[in-house]
């Protein structure tokens, strides 16, 4: 079956450290997208892919960071920068034109003490 | 820039009774219209979607209809059931650029049995 898988569901980090979230889809998705989710502030674009080997910075990039080298893969770096890292992120795949809609993986929730 | 309003929740209702979420937006451009949904510790599914003005969107007992003259997107369903629990996001796909979603910031609903 098709899908977009993240790992791990749950990850632990201290304060300071970097950790890279991983997202991989077999669907042969040209676009992919990272999304934050907060309680009570619905999702909010962090990276976005349009084509491998290029990215862009969503509305909230400020402290993550990106690549993707190949089209399956779209990593997610939460650097020491990034203020409040705590949360729930999402990856998200798509065809890429205007009318298509998101397929998400099941997210991983991020907690940093 | 585009934004989603979504009424705040939760709402709570009894098995069977009418289910109303209301969604308005603001956009440039013709935007695609969707409605997801997301259980429990899991990432966002697709319900309904609708791409143009006047079109409605159904699956599962949910419908939805593109109102460009109130700026709406309304979900609807005639009789809910327990397993409808979840929280529903209503979104907007923008029709040129990034091609990302912006998402309202989602409606609890909580069914009684």
């Amino acid at each position: 079956d098709g899908g977009i898988t993240q790992s791990p569901k749950y990850l632990f980090r201290k304060e300071g450290q970097n950790v890279t979230l991983s997202c991989e889809q077999n669907l042969n998705h040209d676009a992919m997208y990272w999304y934050r989710q907060d309680p009570g502030q619905g999702l909010r674009l962090i990276y976005y892919s349009q084509i491998v080997n290029d990215f862009q910075k969503g509305d909230i990039a400020e402290g993550y960071s990106v690549s993707r080298e190949k089209k399956e893969s779209f990593p997610l770096t939460v650097t020491s920068a990034q203020k409040n890292p705590t949360a729930f992120y999402l990856c998200a795949s798509s065809i890429g034109t205007g009318n298509s809609p998101l397929h998400f993986g099941n997210g991983t929730r991020l907690t940093v003490t | 820039g585009n934004s989603v309003t979504q009424m705040e929740g939760p709402v709570t209702l009894s098995e069977e009774a009418f289910l109303t979420i209301n969604c308005t937006y603001t956009a440039t451009g013709y935007p695609s219209l969707f409605w997801y949904v997301q259980y429990p510790g899991e990432g966002l599914q697709l319900l309904l979607k609708a791409t143009k003005a006047d079109d409605k969107g159904s699956n599962k007992g949910f419908e939805a209809t593109y109102r460009k003259e109130t700026t709406s997107f309304h979900l609807e369903k005639g009789s809910v059931q327990v397993s409808d629990s979840a929280v529903y996001f209503c979104a907007l796909s923008e029709d040129t650029g990034r091609r990302a979603l912006t998402f309202g910031s989602g409606t609890r609903l909580q069914v009684q049995p």
